[in-house]
């Protein structure tokens, strides 16, 4: 079965502007995480939907936010660019609510450069 | 806060070396734990888990890990690395207040094995 799908895989956008990833979970997947990974921070997490309401946030700023549509599809926007944005943002999806218990499938990622 | 460190940024070693890479993280509580790999180019895939029982886990492709609760820690483990293996590797953490989806990642051991 298809795995986690990731779209744009890479994207370059200036400071300011404001960008949309999507993330695709693997059929039947009702649970989505995102993560942000730069080499300073390591992996952090961004937050979580299941059924459609984001149960879940980290520390990040307001200008980060997401949603989840009726078919698990989920996409996050980050407004206002920085260049400390500039980061692979990966996507983990998991069969159900509890999710750790079930272990997360993640995509391969979408590599944001803001300039 | 929840915190995972893994002491050693990078190691190298020769092809059936031994392994073992640290993973510590700073929770009093119950907690379930996470060994993820990422090959070069490739995304991130679930080597190991940990949720009760038996504190010695097995994983995927000879991979095992400890878990000793008094030292906080879980450390990962193989008797004979292969060129293969060289990977990024990433212990992570979940407080079992939930079983949602909020892992802290600790920063990654970069293995290098020599043929």
């Amino acid at each position: 079965k298809a795995g986690v799908t990731q779209t744009p895989r890479y994207l370059i956008k200036t400071r300011g502007q404001q960008v949309t990833l999507s993330c695709s979970p693997i059929s039947g997947h009702r649970s989505v995480s995102w993560y942000q990974q730069t080499p300073g921070q390591g992996l952090q997490f961004l937050f979580e939907y299941f059924s459609e309401t984001q149960r879940n946030k980290g520390n990040f700023p307001g200008r980060f936010s997401g949603r989840q549509f009726s078919n698990s599809r989920s996409e996050m926007n980050v407004s206002t660019l920085e260049l400390g944005d500039s980061a692979l943002y990966l996507c983990a999806s998991s069969p159900r609510g509890d999710s750790l218990n079930y272990g997360y499938t993640f995509g391969s990622g979408t590599r944001l450069t803001v300039v | 806060a929840q915190s995972v460190s893994q002491h050693n940024h990078h190691v190298i070693l020769s092809e059936a070396a031994s392994l073992e890479l640290g993973c510590n993280y700073s929770y009093g509580g119950t907690v379930n734990l996470f060994w993820y790999v990422q090959y070069p180019g490739q995304h991130l895939q679930l080597l190991l888990k940990y949720f009760s029982g038996d504190p010695l886990v097995k994983g995927i492709k000879g991979f095992e890990a400890e878990f000793i609760k008094s030292k906080f820690s879980f450390n990962l483990r193989k008797p004979s690395v292969q060129w293969s293996d060289t990977a990024e590797y990433f212990c992570a953490v979940n407080a079992l207040r939930r079983s949602q989806g909020n892992l802290i990642f600790g920063k990654g051991t970069k293995l290098s094995v020599k043929p």
